[in-house]
């Protein structure tokens, strides 16, 4: 019953560099999570956008959402070594009993110096 | 502030046997989640409780117990461990259950492998 479905699956880049990351996911939703997970680590709420909002910035993190295309991108912007990390969207589970947050299977992203 | 803490951070088991996974928050919060982490899956909700003195089945109950012994603690229970439950156990907290539009804090996880 996945709702968000991350992509890319594996992103390298160097520091410096801009990464982008996409969820799309499949039913409507009242808002999406970003969510970061470092090696052996739990999950670390990064920003949340509701359905009615377009863009929302969080120091260099950028998400935009598009209901229409049902999709939303998180971009880091200058990124640094310690952004190595997976990146999960969420999606609040409108139409799925018993679950809140659907996690979608992140994206790993490695950040090189 | 300890934020969500889990015990134990690792446990290996061997088939049939049993145990619980231990979950407390500090934050007040009245919902309490148990997930996994499977590689290639992302994670999937075991069980969830609204609030103190309710539990109710996620996406993946099959196998598993949970209790949430006050509003601090939440146990999640294996009763005779398979290895198909070989993963990684994240417990979660949140203000409130539904509607989802506030931020889940995580714990460390415990890595459990059953052999």
């Amino acid at each position: 019953s996945q709702q968000g479905e991350e992509d890319p699956q594996a992103l390298s880049i160097q520091e410096g560099e801009n990464a982008t990351m996409n969820c799309s996911y499949k039913t409507s939703i009242n808002n999406l999570q970003w969510y970061r997970q470092n090696s052996g680590r739990g999950l670390v709420h990064l920003i949340l956008i509701r359905s009615n909002e377009r863009e929302k910035h969080s120091g260099r993190l950028r998400v935009t959402l598009d209901t229409s295309k049902k999709s939303s991108s998180l971009l880091i912007t200058a990124s640094r070594a310690a952004d190595t990390a997976s990146y999960f969207c969420a999606t609040d589970g409108v139409n799925q009993a018993g679950t809140a947050l659907i996690f979608g299977k992140g994206t790993t992203l490695s950040v090189s110096s | 502030n300890a934020g969500v803490t889990q015990t134990p951070k690792f446990q290996v088991l061997k088939t049939g046997q049993s145990m619980t996974l231990q979950c407390a928050q500090d934050m007040n919060h009245n919902s309490m989640y148990w997930y996994r982490q499977d590689p290639g899956m992302g994670l999937r909700l075991i069980y969830y409780s609204a609030s103190e003195g309710t539990t109710d089945k996620g996406e993946v109950p099959n196998g598993y117990n949970v209790s949430r012994l006050n509003k601090r603690e939440f146990s999640l229970r294996l009763e005779s461990a398979a290895p198909s439950q070989t993963s990684v156990y994240f417990c979660a907290s949140s203000e409130v259950w539904w509607p989802p539009n506030n931020e889940q804090f995580f714990g460390p996880g415990t890595r459990l492998t059953v052999l």
